[in-house]
């Protein structure tokens, strides 16, 4: 079974801490997306990672994908209320276009 | 652009009866998903199709569930009969045609079905 596994599960955190969300994997991916999901709505897309080593920045968040394409990290610096949601690093193992979400990470930043 | 449509956004039904979701993808997607959320399971993928044809079903847990995309701008999911088991927030998402193998989507806002 291919699987993502996110951690931590929980994290509840005060404004302006620092965290780092991982997803890690047995399968190589062709590509890991982040997508972050408010209550009441759909998960929406923040980054792609494609290339192993890969480093992206978004504002606050930084996102790399592993060497080996089997694992990404999300880190959130200087965390707001606003980032409070469940994150979800997903993708297709390499070979296939069969989709698979990690299990999630649910973070409440408290102001 | 108007993003991925679904409705119901709200669906109260009885157990037993027939159930239809209906989602409308990004124009000039090429691919669409249907999932499944639930606390306890996360996300699912059920179905997937490009250019209108499933690809892939194993998802879908029963017979009891069905999936069709009659065309590139439509596509239902249908549970008949419903069971309270079924209650969950269904998603549909659609993709662009992978070019340099990001494989994005872009979700819909979800139906949430209750099934008493």
């Amino acid at each position: 079974t291919q699987l993502l596994e996110q951690s931590p599960q929980f994290l509840s955190i005060q404004e302006g801490e620092n965290l780092t969300v991982y997803c890690n994997s047995s399968s190589v991916f062709s590509s890991l997306q982040w997508y972050r999901q408010e209550p009441g709505e759909g998960p929406v897309l923040l980054v792609t990672v494609v290339t192993g080593g890969e480093v992206k920045k978004l504002k606050r968040l930084t996102f790399q994908f592993g060497d080996a394409r089997k694992d990404s990290s999300l880190h959130i610096t200087a965390a707001q209320p606003g980032d409070t949601g469940l994150y979800l690093c997903a993708g297709p193992p390499s070979g296939t276009y069969k989709y698979i979400f990690g299990t999630g990470t649910r973070l409440k930043v408290l102001a | 652009d108007a993003g991925v449509i679904q409705s119901p956004r709200h669906e109260v039904t009885e157990m037993g009866q027939e159930v239809t979701l209906r989602c409308k993808p990004i124009s000039g997607h090429d691919y669409l998903f249907w999932y499944r959320q639930t606390m306890m399971r996360g996300l699912e993928l059920l179905i997937y199709f490009n250019n209108n044809v499933p690809i892939d079903d194993s998802g879908m847990p029963e017979d009891r569930f069905s999936a069709k995309m009659p065309n590139a701008s439509f596509s239902t999911l249908k549970i008949q009969p419903s069971e309270p088991r079924d209650s969950a927030v269904y998603f549909c998402a659609s993709s662009p045609v992978d070019r340099d193998s990001k494989y994005e989507q872009y979700f819909g806002p979800g139906t949430r079905l209750t099934v008493t």
